[in-house]
């Protein structure tokens, strides 16, 4: 059966310091994995897309994720944090017919 | 090109009422699928429509049906409200190159719906 468990409800770093959001699945087939980011009161938004062409994926704003199938993770990271990604960030694991959405990470950035 | 549009944004209902919610995908995207987010269960896919045929559904009671248009605009009825309906619906919708479950989907900004 197909989960997604996102390890962290909640992390807090620095503004200019990196960013790790940690994401862990399974499947019995080959996923698609996603990372979708919610701002406050806005609908999701595509940050990217693993779909088994390239195990590190780089997405938009910064954003990379790394698939690695011996730890069945799929971990969203940046290297540099900025006030504008303070947000809600789901990973989300597919396949052709079902979509399963991680309960989300809140992303707090310090200044 | 506009984005998906989901009207209308706010509804309040009382219990043991029926509510209709819309959906206007991207232009040219043909598959529109519901999710519902809830603080307590957070986002769960509700049903998919392509070709104004339902192709996938999540583990929703039946109170909860949908429909889409020939332009594939999309409509969601919940039918006798109960309280734990209250929840951020959203609509996503996507080209789709293959199962749409796996493409990228776009969503709207959701209607909050309140049932009190």
């Amino acid at each position: 059966a197909q989960s997604v468990t996102q390890l962290d409800s909640h992390v807090s770093v620095s503004e200019g310091t990196p960013v790790l959001l940690r994401c862990n699945y399974s499947s019995s087939y080959s996923p698609s994995l996603f990372w979708y980011v919610q701002h406050p009161n806005k609908g999701l938004q595509l940050l990217l897309k693993y779909t088994s062409a390239a195990t590190l994926v780089k997405g938009i704003n910064g954003f990379e994720a790394e698939f690695k199938k011996s730890e069945t993770s799929f971990h969203l990271t940046k290297p540099s944090a900025h006030m504008s990604d303070a947000a809600e960030y789901f990973c989300v694991v597919s396949d052709d017919d079902k979509i399963i959405f991680g309960k989300g990470t809140r992303l707090h950035i310090l200044p | 090109k506009a984005g998906v549009t989901q009207t209308p944004r706010y509804l309040i209902k009382t219990r043991g009422q029926q509510v209709t919610l819309s959906c206007s995908p991207i232009s040219g995207h043909r598959s529109v699928s519901w999710y519902q987010q809830t603080p307590g269960q957070g986002l769960q896919f509700l049903f998919e429509y392509f070709s104004e045929t339902q192709r996938n559904k999540g583990n929703f009671p039946g109170r909860f049906s949908g429909r889409q248009f020939s332009n594939s605009r999309s409509e969601m009825n919940v039918s006798t409200l109960e309280l734990g309906d209250s929840a951020l619906y959203l609509c996503a919708s996507s080209l789709p190159t293959g199962q749409v479950l796996t493409d990228t989907q776009y969503f709207g900004p959701g209607t909050r719906l309140t049932v009190l």
